[in-house]
């Protein structure tokens, strides 16, 4: 069956770096991926909708230019975090939606990052 | 406005005991889809079910239930005879086929523990 990768599944970064998550479709194309940010004990909050070949559409309150998003195949979305503070530290999960398949919805295993 | 509610913050019961995670969704859309994940402690979402608004007939799977009612907007979920491996924290979702891309809106989660 279809399976999204996330790469990786842990990282610590130092404050005032940046780092990068990776979000693969392993066998089927994505057109569209989403990402999610769950803070502990809270639910899943949308960030930005990631549409291949073109800009992601944030949600409000979400800083562009903080999480870039970068859609450059029909199989990879990567979310970057820049200038990481402490208060990034978040739990980060990508979903893909097949291609032709409205809401066929894949997710991935999700990257748990601790800004330190 | 779209809107997943799961009223039940946290439900403990005892092993073999059934239990009900409820779930209310608002939505103006004609067309729509609900979703149930589970997400153990390791983060990564469990696909569990997905019921378009065409369908009410009520699913069973195992020991996992749904029942689906148009009528109150709701769509909850039962484990029957519950087992220490059930504990988790379990998500209902909303997407709307027409406009969305496919993007969740998640209530907030139960938090289900089963005590052996």
């Amino acid at each position: 069956g279809a399976v999204v990768s996330q790469h990786p599944s842990w990282v610590i970064c130092k404050s005032g770096t940046s780092v990068k998550i990776e979000c693969r479709s392993l066998d089927f194309q994505a057109t569209t991926m989403f990402w999610y940010r769950q803070f502990p004990k809270q639910s899943l909050m949308l960030m930005a909708t990631s549409n291949e070949g073109s800009k992601a559409t944030y949600e409000q309150g979400v800083e562009k230019d903080k999480f870039l998003i970068n859609h450059a195949s029909l199989t990879l979305s990567t979310l970057t975090v820049t200038s990481a503070h402490p208060e990034d530290s978040s739990f980060y999960i990508c979903s893909a939606r097949l291609q032709g398949m409205l809401n066929t919805i894949y997710f991935g295993e999700g990257s748990w990052l601790t800004v330190v | 406005a779209q809107k997943v509610t799961q009223a039940q913050t946290e439900i403990s019961v005892v092993e073999k005991e059934d239990v009900t995670l409820d779930c209310v969704y608002e939505t103006r859309d004609t067309t729509y889809y609900l979703f149930w994940y589970k997400q153990p402690p390791s983060g990564e979402l469990v696909f569990l079910i997905r019921r378009n608004s065409f369908d009410e007939q009520n699913e069973i799977s195992g020991r996992y239930s749904w029942n689906f009612q148009k009528s109150t907007s709701s769509f909850n979920f039962t484990i029957t005879a519950s087992q220490v491996v059930d504990s988790a924290v379990y998500f209902c979702a909303l997407a709307n086929y027409g406009g969305s891309q496919g993007n969740l809106i998640f209530g907030k989660g139960t938090k289900l523990s089963v005590k052996p």
